[in-house]
């Protein structure tokens, strides 16, 4: 079992759908990131996350740290949030990746 | 203020070369991480800079190495490039040591022949 493990693999949504993507990890961490990937391979950081919720703009993050779990929101869906969005943890001096979800919003 | 640059973008070797591959980051960041991007294994860890110090290293051979300078500067080295080594390499730059937001390079992405 990966010690990351992101769901679903890939989404397809239609324009302003409500978007959940999931994340469980096995291990204590001292960090969470979501990181957003484009054609083209520049990857972004949406969020880093200890505790709690952060919100910005349309996308909401939430980590429960008891269940070992975090979710990525995006609310009202748009065509160029098409990305792969990848969960990632830091555990000790090494961050640790999720496979990715391959999301596709349509117009 | 400029992002992270990564050097070169695009490379092309051959199996049994070298290749030195740069990342510039953020002014005033003193921490460098190194990833390598497969489509078969993914985002993988290769190592951290902090104070030109290595901090920690992934799970990958001798051959990958790299190393800090006191502007922060980072370089990172393959030798004797096997086919497997195409991939998308990544640095990542963040004001301290293992904490705080990651700030990515576009990559240079390699390929062996």
């Amino acid at each position: 079992k990966n010690e990351v493990e992101q769901s679903p693999q890939n989404l397809t949504a239609q324009e302003g759908e409500f978007i959940t993507i999931n994340c469980s990890y096995s291990v204590g961490i001292s960090a969470l990131h979501w990181l957003q990937q484009h054609p083209g391979g520049g990857i972004v950081s949406l969020f880093m996350l200890s505790s709690g919720k952060k919100k910005h703009g349309r996308l909401i993050a939430t980590i429960n740290i008891q269940e070992k779990h975090s979710s990525l929101h995006i609310t009202a869906s748009h065509p160029r949030d098409s990305a792969v969005y990848i969960c990632a943890v830091r555990r000790g001096n090494k961050l640790v990746f999720g496979a990715g979800t391959i999301l596709r919003v349509k117009s | 203020k400029a992002g992270v640059t990564q050097t070169p973008r695009y490379l092309i070797k051959t199996r049994g070369q070298q290749v030195t591959l740069s990342c510039s980051p953020i002014s005033g960041h003193r921490s460098v991480s190194w990833y390598q991007q497969t489509p078969g294994q993914g985002l993988q860890f290769l190592f951290e800079y902090f104070s030109e110090t290595q901090r920690n290293k992934g799970n990958f051979p001798g051959r990958f190495s790299g190393r800090q300078f006191s502007n922060s500067r980072s370089e990172m080295n393959v030798s004797t490039l096997e086919l497997g080594d195409s991939a998308l390499y990544l640095c990542a730059s963040s004001p301290d040591h293992h904490t705080g937001e990651l700030f990515f390079g576009e990559g240079s992405r390699l390929t062996v022949l």
